[in-house]
């Protein structure tokens, strides 16, 4: 079971900007980087956000990551059709001594 | 470019054995750790455990210990991931990812383009 919470759903227009949460704890979130991963549909996963808010080459401007306490957030500005994909956080575990998904979160653009 | 080729999807009986393959190119195979993770249908992402690809070294996540196995052939820069006496459960997308590591932080990528295994009678 994934120890990250997300929200299941977000939702935006396009040009609207869009942010999802990823709760955690003083064990994961709390003491390691968090990474965001994008899947859109039917692919595999792919790098979008590492070390909390760095983005790789490639990866748009209009996604950024940030992070504070137990939680983090991952923001879309300027929202896509593109975009439409499931969103995943991840965080190394000290207590489990693992990493740890977040439940996912899928982005629909109206 | 840095990539991870996984084998072809798998339909297997209750009980029996598959191999997947992961091959990786465009960088030194020992360089970077693999790590195995699982997608069931419809479902989030599962960390399944990681392989240090210089000592063949395997750690294993809860849940995934005992029928499961992560090995190494570097002589062909390829990992593999064989589960055994396989269960209905395990019916899943399986994805290898390197790992990348920078400052105390590690992060995926790339990531294999995902093995569908389907375990049905």
């Amino acid at each position: 079971q994934s120890v990250l919470t997300q929200p299941p759903s977000a939702s935006g227009t396009p040009g609207q900007r869009v942010t999802i949460s990823c709760s955690g704890s003083s064990s994961n979130i709390g003491s390691n980087t968090v990474n965001w991963y994008q899947q859109l549909p039917g692919t595999a996963p792919k790098l979008l956000i590492y070390s909390n808010n760095q983005r790789p080459s490639g990866v748009p401007d209009r996604f950024s990551g940030s992070k504070s306490g137990t939680s983090a957030s991952l923001a879309i500005s300027g929202l896509q059709s593109e975009d439409e994909a499931d969103y995943y956080c991840a965080a190394w575990d000290d207590s489990l001594n693992g990493l740890v998904f977040g439940t996912g979160t899928k982005v629909t653009v109206l | 470019q840095v990539q991870l080729v996984q084998s072809g999807s798998e339909l297997k009986k209750p009980g029996a054995s598959v191999k997947v393959s992961c091959k990786a190119s465009g960088y030194t195979f020992t360089s970077y750790a693999m790590n195995w993770v699982r997608q069931a249908p419809g479902q989030g992402l599962e960390w399944m455990g990681w392989i240090n690809t210089n000592t063949g070294n395997p750690t294993y996540a809860q849940g995934f210990t005992g029928r499961f196995v992560f090995s190494l052939d570097t002589s062909v820069s390829t990992a593999y991931l064989q589960i055994s006496s396989l269960k209905a459960e395990d019916t899943a997308v399986y994805y290898c990812a390197r790992v990348v590591y920078s400052s105390s932080s590690g992060w995926f990528d790339p990531w294999g383009q995902g093995t569908l295994v389907t375990v049905s009678s």
